[in-house]
């Protein structure tokens, strides 16, 4: 067990909705990673957020977006969804908010978009 | 803008031999990160390099970092099928916040 919480595991909607994904990062950790894992694909970065604050910015769709709340927790927000969104999204979280320190991931939520 | 690589994309073992996988940069990496993956789960942390040149070993696996801090490998001794999944190399640029992961190698062993 990483310490990292995902809900909800699984996610099924249509085209053209939106949903919103959450993370609850380690006890401890305060910066949080969301990454992209499609079909037999590697794990794409979306967006880094340390201690509220975005940090650094991959290659993030503008229908996508993200908040790091007071607590540490975060959501991924995918509106406007299409079928090229059904995906593995995964958040991780590490200590401080250099990449120095390993990164724990959660057990993702697998999206499907029909 | 950054691109790790990884070679091979897959690797078909018989249970007991050796496998390899290797991981470039093109630009240097502060650090080199090594995950793995098992089939429907999530990335795991193996091991983490900083200086150039710096060898690790953890029972079977050994991993490596190279001179230029821009390449590493993973060696694993007598692979079993406990070692089966995908094995990721993941290095942050050295300017910017982003642990870029490589494609990983996905490896099978056959019993």
């Amino acid at each position: 067990d990483s310490g990292v919480t995902q809900t909800p595991k699984h996610l099924i909607t249509a085209t053209g909705q939106r949903v919103t994904l959450r993370c609850s990062p380690r006890s401890g950790d305060l910066s949080v990673y969301w990454y992209q894992q499609s079909l037999d694909q590697g794990l794409q970065f979306l967006i880094q957020y340390y201690n509220g604050e975005e940090r650094a910015k991959g290659n993030i769709l503008e229908r996508f977006s993200a908040q790091q709340f007071p607590d540490l927790h975060s959501e991924l927000n995918l509106s406007s969804l299409e079928l090229g969104d059904s995906a593995l999204y995964f958040c991780a979280s590490s200590v401080g908010p250099h990449p120095n320190s390993p990164l724990h991931f959660g057990n993702g939520t697998r999206l499907t978009v029909t | 803008g950054q691109q790790v690589m990884q070679i091979p994309q897959y690797q078909h073992v018989q249970e007991g031999e050796d496998f390899t996988t290797y991981c470039n940069s093109s630009t240097t990496l502060s650090n080199i990160q090594w995950y793995k993956q098992r089939p429907g789960g999530h990335p795991v942390f193996l091991i983490q390099l900083v200086k150039s040149g710096e060898v690790k070993k953890q029972k079977r696996l050994t991993f490596q970092f190279g001179e230029a801090k821009k390449n590493s490998s993973l060696h694993i001794t007598a692979t079993q099928t406990t070692d089966v999944g995908t094995y990721f190399c993941a290095g942050p640029e050295t300017s910017y916040d982003k642990v870029i992961f490589g494609p990983g190698t996905s490896l099978s062993v056959i019993p």
